[in-house]
Order: C-alpha cells, then structure tokens, then sequence
C-alpha cells in the first residue's frame, strides 16, 4: 500500500543534543513537508521541499535542518540550537500542484529529558 | 498578515448536526481544506472548496464564500468516532507550492 511513513514515533532528546527524525514516502510525490504541531496552536511549517535536492524554508525554520537527496526521503533534523522542541512533528507530502491534498504521516512525538 | 480562525472547542450530542466555522485573512487565496485529527494520529482529507458554495461528500458538507473569507464544516448524523479535531487550512494565492497555511483546529466533543 502506499503511504507516508514516519519514524519513531515517540523521540526523547537531551540537552544539547541532535537529533533526526524520518519520513519515507512511496506515493512519488515530489513535494514534501515538515509541520509542527502544539497543544491549542495549528500545524506550523517548518520547512518544505518541491523538489529532489531543493528545499525552502517555511516559517519556523531556525533551529531545525533537513535534507532532500531522495525524492522518497525528506529527514528532518532538530538541532541544539532548538531551545523549545517538545511538539509533536508531523511530515506530509504531496503532488505538488496547487488544489492537490496533502498526505500526512503518523507523527513523531519529540521530548526533552 | 495570515490569519484563519477557528472555534477552539464544541460540544454534540450523538446523531445531531454540528457546523464548524473557519474564516480566514490571507494575502491571497488558492483553495481551502478541511482536515479530520485524532489525537495523537495524522490527519486525514476531508475537503477541498476553491469556488464558492457547498461541497457535499457523504455525511460531511463543507462551504465557501471567498468575498466573506468564511467556510464552514458541516457534519450530519453524529457518530462517537466523529469526537477529533478538525483543521481548516488554506493555500494562500502567492505560492505556487502546495504549501497550506493552518488554524488551530476545533476539537469536537460528541456525546451520547
């Protein structure tokens, strides 16, 4: 079956720390995104890529990194410099083209120790 | 500035109608979704409008009016399963990306 999949599901970082999360997509979709989402706030885009070895920023990009050498692949890395990363990181993807839904994966819940 | 809003939390009773609102302030305007969330899970498609009026798919029913920058989320016959959260997003006209823009999403209370 085709589908968005994430990974772990649940992810504890330490102080200091990096740490990467992953999502694999096999719907060929070009586009994919990474979202964060808080308690009583919307999805928040971190970033987003439309391409294989392109990616933009969205509007909460500072502190996080990713990578886009796959068109199935598109991890995305928290790092230190992410004073606040509690949330829970949900990654989608789509064909790309404006009026096309997006698919989401099952969500990867970040903790800090 | 970009701005959807949305009621934080509503309450049904089980087998009633419940409508959702969401309106919404963007620098442009390239179509609207509805989103259905569990907790703790992905949230799933419910509904697209980009012209204005009633899109209707089963027991879900979902409007547009651009001039009024208003949608709602229209559920009939209200089943426990229907108890989530639903998430009005819409991709604002000055992207070309697929890239949507949130609410904080109504959590929907159904009960018996």
């Amino acid at each position: 079956d085709g589908g968005i999949t994430q990974s772990p599901k649940y992810l504890f970082r330490k102080e200091g720390q990096n740490v990467t999360l992953s999502c694999e997509q096999n719907l060929n979709h070009d586009a994919m995104y990474w979202y964060r989402q808080d308690p009583g706030q919307g999805l928040r885009l971190i970033y987003y890529s439309q391409i294989v070895n392109d990616f933009q920023k969205g509007d909460i990009a500072e502190g996080y990194s990713v990578s886009r050498e796959k068109k199935e692949s598109f991890p995305l890395t928290v790092t230190s410099a992410q004073k606040n990363p509690t949330a829970f990181y949900l990654c989608a993807s789509s064909v790309g083209t404006p009026g096309e839904k997006l698919f989401f994966g099952s969500g990867t819940q970040l903790s800090v120790l | 500035g970009q701005n959807i809003d949305q009621p934080t939390e509503m309450t049904a009773t089980e087998g009633a109608i419940v409508q959702i609102n969401c309106t919404y302030q963007t620098s442009g305007f390239n179509g609207l979704f509805w989103y259905q969330q569990h907790a703790g899970e992905a949230p799933t498609f419910l509904s697209y409008n980009v012209l204005d009026g009633l899109e209707e798919k089963g027991r879900f029913s979902s409007f547009l009016s651009r001039s009024k920058g208003y949608s709602y989320l229209l559920l009939k016959e209200l089943q426990m399963k229907d108890s989530a959260s639903y998430l009005c997003a819409v991709r604002d006209g000055s992207s070309n990306t697929g890239k949507l823009i949130f609410g904080q999403g109504t959590t929907l209370q159904v009960k018996p």
